[in-house]
């Protein structure tokens, strides 16, 4: 069965400091790989996608992801994090007529 | 576009009564997608539409919950009667494909039901 896996509930890093989430899926065939990012009150806003073709990928407000099939992960990164960047992150994985979410990471930024 | 809209934003409701939440969606968006939201389960599936038909509804958890979408532009989840249980964020979402564009996500409806 699909299933999608954020291993970590929650991250706190220093604001200015670099960001990694990572998102392990289990996928019988290609994904198409997502992360979704949700702000407090509010729904989930796309941050950035995977088809195919070039594995890092690159989404809104600076965040990247690369898709690394042989670890079948899809992690998300930012080189500097903002405190705007506070909110909980979703990887999702598209399965045949629905996206799979994983459990979520929420991010905590230190001034 | 003013994106997808959900209402109401919030809900308190008593135990038993019935509850509808509505969804427009992204106009020429032939996907829609109800979900909901807890701590404990994450975000799951309930039910989508294509092309205002139901395709999968697996996911709807019992038959106190229906789901319509009389035209294009409407639909609505029903709970009826409605439990402490329910109590959660259900977000609605549409796209134009199902899974290879991603989803354009309403501001959800919190309910509460006490």
């Amino acid at each position: 069965a699909q299933s999608v896996t954020q291993p970590d509930i929650h991250i706190t890093v220093s604001e200015g400091a670099s960001l990694e989430l990572r998102c392990n899926y289990s996928y019988g065939a290609t994904p198409y790989l997502f992360w979704y990012v949700q702000s407090p009150g509010q729904g989930l806003q796309l941050l950035l996608k995977y088809f195919s073709g070039d594995t890092l990928v690159q989404g809104i407000k600076g965040f990247e992801a690369e898709f690394k099939r042989s670890q079948s992960s899809f992690n998300l990164r930012k080189p500097s994090v903002h405190w705007s960047d506070a909110a909980e992150y979703f990887c999702a994985v598209g399965s045949q007529g629905n996206l799979i979410f994983g459990k979520g990471t929420k991010l905590s930024v230190k001034p | 576009d003013a994106g997808v809209i959900q209402s109401p934003r919030h809900e308190v409701t008593e135990m038993g009564q019935e509850v509808t939440l509505r969804c427009k969606p992204i106009s020429g968006h032939d996907y829609l997608f109800w979900y909901r939201q807890t701590m404990m389960r994450g975000l799951e599936l309930l039910i989508y539409f294509n092309n205002n038909v139901p395709i999968d509804d697996s996911g709807m958890p019992e038959d106190r919950f229906s789901a319509k979408m009389p035209n294009a532009s409407f639909s609505t989840l029903k709970i009826q009667p409605s439990e402490p249980r329910d109590s959660a964020v259900y977000f609605c979402a549409s796209s134009f494909v199902p899974d290879g564009e991603g989803y354009t996500f309403g501001s959800g409806t919190r309910l509460t039901v006490v």
